[in-house]
């Protein structure tokens, strides 16, 4: 069993939808919680991270975790065509390397 | 541009050929990492270095495998003897020490075939 579990998708939702990604743990030692946003051929870039249980909003996302049911989830509000990407959750303790899920690939329609 | 620079972005090499990827990380930045991508997967993490001391390496870092970052700047990492199971994306990151969290910068990335 992985670490880090994430439904691959691919996830397509039209223009103006919420979008709801989400991510399972099994490690209870994780503390921060992260999500990047990677585009085609380009590296992963940071959007959100979160430390410890709580929710975490900066404009358009919201960043939630749950720790006493592993789960973290990230939502995007009037989601847009260049929201278009793969989104991958990651997770990490104080000691530890950032694990990464495998991602999920979202599509955006106009 | 001040970001992680990496180079090759592409490599196409055979079977038994050695290749090596640079990695340029932002200036200030004393932490860098080698993540290896395959298609459909999350990065993994393959080791990291704190200025130039080699601090961890995962244990899919094979003995093919060599990275070094000879004067805390750029690093490079090196591949003996490839094999196709060697075809993925190599990405570098780097990230400034300091407290429980910290920022990993991504580079684009080497994407290496291996025919």
């Amino acid at each position: 069993q992985k670490e880090v579990e994430q439904d691959p998708g691919p996830l397509s939702v039209p223009e103006g939808a919420i979008v709801s990604l989400n991510c399972t743990y099994s490690n209870s030692a994780f503390q921060y919680f992260m999500w990047y946003r990677q585009y085609s051929r380009k590296g992963p870039e940071l959007l959100m991270y979160t430390y410890s249980s709580g929710n975490k909003e900066d404009g358009r996302f919201t960043a939630q975790v749950d720790k006493s049911s592993k789960y973290i989830s990230l939502f995007i509000r009037d989601s847009q065509p260049s929201d278009s990407a793969t989104y991958l959750c990651a997770m990490k303790s104080s000691a530890s390397k950032i694990i990464f899920g495998s991602g999920t690939r979202l599509s955006i329609r106009p | 541009d001040t970001g992680v620079s990496q180079d090759p972005r592409h490599k196409i090499t055979k079977r038994g050929q050695n290749v090596t990827f640079r990695c340029d990380p932002i200036s200030e930045h004393n932490r860098l990492y080698w993540y290896r991508q395959t298609l459909g997967q999350g990065p993994e993490f393959l080791t990291y270095f704190q200025n130039e001391a080699q601090l961890e390496k995962s244990r899919l870092l094979s003995d093919r495998f060599s990275a070094e970052r000879p004067k805390g700047s750029f690093s490079t990492l090196e591949i003996q003897r490839t094999e196709q199971g060697d075809s993925a994306m190599y990405l570098c990151a780097s990230s400034l020490e300091g407290g429980n969290f910290y920022e990993q910068y991504f580079g684009p990335g080497t994407r290496l075939t291996v025919t």
